[in-house]
């Protein structure tokens, strides 16, 4: 089945640092992917759009500066957390839909777990 | 405006049947999604809901009713590895662009 995958699972970072997430569509093509996050015992809310060769679509109360997103192949998608907080820690989860199924099924990455000292 | 409502928490035992309920409103309808979510793991696809009906996939089966604007998850001989979260969620907007609306998801606990 499709797959997309995340990386790093995991990072620890110092306030103040950036730090970059990728997303990779492993097996099927994805003009757009999604970019989510979610924090301790609550559910996913959508932090943006991305989408390949234009510019990402962010949710209100996302900050396009804070967090940059590159969609540079069909197949890849990066986010940046920049100069990171403490406030920043949380699990981000990246998703894609493959265009070739009728589905309509929305599939996640791993997830990469964020935490700022 | 779009929501979405599903219980907390809920408890069973082990070779049990639970049922995990989910209601929603919407602007426009595109199907709804059920995932399931390890604590600590991204979520993992179980089932999409656009007809009304019930639609059955080994002990997992879902079931819709668009004019009610209600959904449910039914798990059947419950073991556990089931215990996870279990998230409802609807499309955003008019149509199945890949945006999802989740509910606040519902801890599933199953017992010895």
């Amino acid at each position: 089945g499709a797959v997309v995958s995340q990386h790093p699972s995991w990072v620890i970072c110092k306030s103040g640092t950036s730090v970059k997430i990728e997303c990779r569509s492993l097996d099927f093509q994805a003009t757009t992917m999604f970019w989510y996050r979610q924090f301790p015992k609550q559910s996913l809310m959508l932090m943006a759009t991305s989408n390949e060769g234009s510019k990402a679509t962010y949710e209100q109360g996302v900050e396009k500066d804070k967090f940059l997103i590159n969609h540079a192949s069909l197949t890849l998608s990066t986010l940046t957390v920049t100069s990171a907080h403490p406030e920043d820690s949380s699990f981000y989860i990246c998703s894609a839909r493959d265009s070739q199924r009728g589905t309509g099924e929305l599939f996640f990455g791993e997830g990469s777990r964020l935490t700022v000292l | 405006g779009q929501n979405i409502d599903q219980p907390t928490e809920m408890t069973a035992t082990e070779g049990a049947i639970v049922q995990i309920n989910c209601t929603y409103q919407t602007s426009g309808f595109n199907g709804l999604f059920w995932y399931q979510q390890h604590a600590g793991e991204a979520p993992t696809f179980l089932s999409y809901n656009v007809l009304d009906g019930l639609e059955e996939k080994g002990r997992f089966s879902s079931f819709l009713s668009r004019s009610k604007g209600y959904s449910y998850l039914l798990l059947k001989e419950l073991q556990m590895k089931d215990s996870a979260s279990y998230l409802c969620a609807v499309p955003r907007g008019s149509s199945n662009t890949g945006k999802l609306i989740f509910g606040q998801g519902t801890t599933l606990q199953v017992k010895p």
